[in-house]
């Protein structure tokens, strides 16, 4: 499993743009880079995933730099309905469920009014 | 879009009783998941199914079993609960991935179960 290392916690006000950075210098060639939220008392949720470059959504974007070794989910313009914590997974495309997916503790964003 | 039902929303069970935690998916997919959720820990997953009547190990197996006798159901068997079986526990579902996106998760609401 490709490890990943992401900040503890972070804490933005209201209306900012967030950048959360995740390290994950072990990535190979077949591996998928994606991001789950999870806000409290639920599951967490797929938002995005990339692969190289950029990819944007109606949540976030998704920025990959060229070597893969890091990459940087970015929420425009956070409100507090944004705190939730968000986890940074690098998984194969080629395989599926066991073994291939670890969410880690994840980064906990703080949205201040 | 994909609904992921968890049975119970709360559970508590008391030492030695076998507990049943009962997932159910609508959208047809053939991949289920049972996860583990403890504060410090992030999500630990206990067993993966592919198919019907299929299961794979996850990580922390030991003290678990799983069943799947329909595709939309599967269940998260204690055969045995202990303290250390406290828990938030989250099913999940996804499809059999042909393309991108690859590994996309649909979670349940999970189920805290505390075993004293």
């Amino acid at each position: 499993l490709a490890k990943t290392t992401q900040p503890i916690s972070m804490d933005s006000y209201e209306g900012q743009e967030v950048n959360i950075t995740c390290s994950h210098n072990n990535i190979a060639t077949n591996d998928y880079i994606t991001w789950y939220q999870q806000f409290p008392s639920q599951g967490p949720r797929f938002i995005i995933q990339g692969y190289k470059t950029k990819v944007t959504n109606e949540v976030a974007s998704l920025f990959i730099p060229a070597d893969r070794k890091s990459s940087t989910l970015s929420l425009p313009r956070v409100s507090l309905s944004d705190t939730a914590v968000y986890y940074c997974l690098v998984g194969d495309k080629r395989k599926t469920g066991a073994n291939n997916l670890f969410f880690g503790t994840g980064t906990r964003l703080t949205v201040i009014p | 879009d994909v609904k992921v039902t968890q049975s119970s929303r709360y559970l508590v069970k008391r030492t030695g009783e076998k507990v049943f935690l009962e997932c159910v998916q609508d959208m047809d997919h053939e991949n289920m998941f049972w996860y583990r959720q403890d504060p410090g820990l992030g999500l630990r997953l206990i067993y993966f199914s592919y198919d019907v009547k299929m299961k794979e190990k996850g990580d922390i197996p030991e003290g678990y079993s799983v069943s799947r006798e329909k595709k939309e159901r599967f269940s998260l068997i204690l055969e045995s609960a202990s303290t250390n079986q406290t828990s938030m526990y989250l099913c999940a579902s996804k499809r059999k991935a042909l393309g991108p996106p690859y590994e996309k998760l649909f979670f349940g609401s999970g189920t805290q179960l505390s075993v004293l």
